[in-house]
């Protein structure tokens, strides 16, 4: 898969949106954009994927730039639970492999 | 319960010793994932199997000895483990290799390993 970039850490106040950003200026055209979630002491959870279009869900939006270089995965208000690390990575459309790398995600901190 | 479980929860063993991790799936996927996660490290792909057969092995060392005998089941099995083996061992299942697709991966909760 193609390499992500994301910042370290983040803080965001509670009840306000929030925008993680990431950077993949390798995408190819058969990428999709997955996004996941690891909340204290879990495993990982899907958020939210995407290809060229925006994407809502119950609980994210995904904003993809025009050129799907960058993508920022949105909270549109976040509260504690939303604490977590959120990683971005990117999944071949025809999965001609399945070596899924995760890197170190942004750590996400939600102040009362 | 997100559909992939994962047990024992907690393990602690003596570097002797041998273990099994067990991880089930009735998600109807045909891939599954070993993945370590060390404290404060990202999460490191082990294996990887679809279909049964396994497909991907990151250069893991051999006290570590995956097992998938049907697409629902996979284990870990773990011998003569080193302190530093000590992590939490996250298994994930998604529809697999050359399903078009987003293929979301799913993850279980992880069996937490502590190595004497």
């Amino acid at each position: 898969d193609a390499k992500t970039t994301q910042p370290n850490s983040m803080e965001s106040n509670e009840e306000e949106p929030v925008h993680l950003p990431c950077n993949h200026s390798t995408i190819s055209g058969t990428d999709y954009i997955h996004w996941y979630r690891q909340l204290p002491s879990q495993g990982p959870e899907y958020v939210i994927h995407g290809l060229t279009s925006n994407v809502n869900n119950r609980m994210a939006s995904l904003a993809i730039a025009e050129d799907r270089k960058s993508s920022t995965l949105i909270l549109h208000r976040a509260t504690l639970r939303d604490a977590a690390v959120y990683y971005c990575i990117l999944r071949d459309m025809g999965f001609r492999d399945d070596k899924i790398i995760f890197g170190k995600g942004t750590r996400l901190h939600i102040l009362p | 319960e997100t559909g992939v479980t994962q047990t024992p929860r907690h393990l602690v063993m003596g570097m002797t010793n041998k273990k099994s991790l067990k991880c089930e799936q009735h998600l109807g996927h045909n891939a599954m994932y070993w993945y370590k996660q060390s404290a404060k490290k990202p999460l490191e792909l082990m294996f990887v199997y679809n279909f049964k057969e396994q497909t991907e092995n990151n250069s893991v060392p051999s006290r570590f000895s995956p097992e998938c005998p049907n697409s629902s089941h996979l284990f870990l099995h773990l011998h003569t483990l080193q302190p530093e083996d000590s992590a939490l061992y996250l298994c994930a299942s998604s529809r697999g290799k050359g399903r078009p697709g987003a293929n979301v991966l799913t993850f279980g909760a992880g069996s937490r390993l502590t190595v004497l």
